[in-house]
């Protein structure tokens, strides 16, 4: 299965700044996606990333907060933007590399806090 | 909108005890399920994949069943380690690729 590589693994950062999370596939995928998991709760999917077109938000999640960028079909970038305390999670990165029989694999997480 | 309902949301058990984690969800429509053990502050590893037209996958002490019908799956954890606590996440999902969480069962294996 595909592996793939996140960072920064964790960070602390001043509220107002703006903090971008990478990922890099070690194979081609066709949609990456991004989840927020808050303290003590489960995963909550941001969007689905598309190579080639703007990304897709879920509802409750905006572009202006949480850019995605998807240059090419092994990587891809998510901002959160203008952060507060409130946007202290962990974030993770996901892709699904040979169809729906081949299942999910995910990064490996970075964990963001906002003071 | 899909639900998942995993539970207990937390165990605790002696080495060596073999345990069923259980997860529910509320469509039934879905194409697989797969669940994934998280440690603290980490990312998910992938454990097992069930096929909608499997009832079940094994893979070294851990078995899963998926009853697609009843909106339920197990997973079953054999002769169980201190290296096996963490959080367990069961997973479905639909033809959108979209995965659905449930929050999990935090199990503590004790030496």
């Amino acid at each position: 299965s595909a592996v793939i590589s996140q960072k920064p693994s964790r960070d602390i950062c001043q509220r107002g700044t703006s903090l971008t999370i990478q990922c890099q596939v070690d194979s081609q995928v066709t949609m990456m996606f991004w989840y927020r998991q808050q303290p003590g709760q489960s995963l909550t999917l941001i969007a689905t990333a598309n190579q080639g077109s703007e990304a897709t938000y879920e509802s409750g999640f905006v572009i202006d907060k949480f850019p995605i960028s998807r240059p090419n079909l092994t990587f891809s970038t998510l901002t959160v933007s203008n952060m507060s305390p409130e946007d202290s999670s962990i974030y993770l990165c996901s892709a699904n590399t040979g169809g729906f029989n081949y299942g999910y694999t995910f990064g490996s997480g970075t964990r963001l806090t906002v003071v | 909108k899909q639900e998942v309902t995993q539970i207990p949301a937390a165990l605790s058990v002696p080495e060596g005890e073999n345990l069923v984690l259980n997860c529910s969800f509320t469509d039934s429509a879905i194409y697989n399920l797969q669940w994934f053990r998280q440690d603290p502050g980490k990312g998910l590893t992938s454990l097992l994949l069930i096929q909608s037209s499997q009832r079940e996958q094994t893979s070294g002490r851990l078995n899963a069943s998926l009853d697609k019908s009843s909106g339920r799956s197990t997973l079953y954890i054999a002769a169980s380690q201190p290296g096996d606590s963490a959080t367990y996440l069961c997973a479905p999902y639909d033809s959108n690729y979209k995965l659905t969480f449930g929050k999990g069962t935090l199990l503590t294996v004790n030496p």
